[in-house]
């Protein structure tokens, strides 16, 4: 199975800044089958980014992803309040689906 | 608006099968993939599996001797079985809708169950 690899594991920054997530597979993704989601405390994870670099219905354009075969970037360009969550890499090229393990975005 | 709501007992005996059930709400069953992915407290996601719109069925390799995942296409539910459980299945388990690319756009809230000795 494709193992998915995020780092950092936690990101301190404060509003407004610009925040850089990676995300690297221990295999080339399949036609870059890469996607990013987002999840709050208690809630589900809400899809973010398809396709490694389409935003999914209604993000805000301050949500962007790039990449391709082995690594891949989910970056937020001007924090929000609403954006300090964990975020999750996501495979679907090759059996097994797989997830990273996360990267928490906490407030400094 | 396509809603997904999960079902089922917070409590199973070590052992003993989990049963889920997923109802689906504002859409039909049919065109789409359907799938379970659980989350441990305080950890990941992992992906259970999914029920195809042809009625074919895929299970993540580390659980398939354990899980079965049915439709009910008449109710527009579907459910998941999950035998023999352990403490290790203890876990925020969520009903999604796979796109056919296997992008999960849409989540039910998630049930939590414990499994206890």
């Amino acid at each position: 199975e494709i193992v998915l690899t995020q780092s950092p594991g936690t990101l301190s920054l404060s509003p407004g800044e610009r925040a850089t997530l990676s995300c690297r597979a221990s295999q080339s993704v399949t036609s870059n089958y890469l996607a990013w989601y987002q999840q709050k405390p208690g809630q589900a994870p809400r899809l973010l980014i398809q396709g490694a670099s389409s935003r999914a219905t209604g993000v805000p354009d301050r949500f962007s992803g790039s990449g391709s075969g082995t690594d891949f970037t989910l970056s937020i360009s001007r924090l929000e309040p609403e954006d300090f969550a964990v975020y999750y890499c996501q495979q679907y090229g090759r059996s097994p689906i797989t997830f990273g393990q996360g990267t928490r975005l906490e407030i400094k | 608006q396509v809603q997904l709501q999960e079902s089922g007992p917070g409590l199973v005996k070590a052992s003993e099968t989990l049963s889920l059930t997923c109802a689906v709400s504002g859409a039909s069953i049919s065109p789409y993939y359907w799938s379970w992915i659980r989350q441990p407290p305080g950890k990941g996601l992992e992906w259970i599996g999914h029920l195809s719109n042809s009625g074919s069925t895929n299970y993540n390799p580390s659980l398939k001797s354990r899980v079965t995942i049915l439709v009910a296409t008449s109710k527009n539910q579907f459910s998941l079985k999950l035998s023999s459980v352990t403490a290790a299945d203890t876990a925020v388990y969520y009903c999604a809708r796979a796109m056919p690319d296997h992008t999960f756009d849409i989540w039910g809230q998630g049930t939590m169950v414990t499994v206890s000795s």
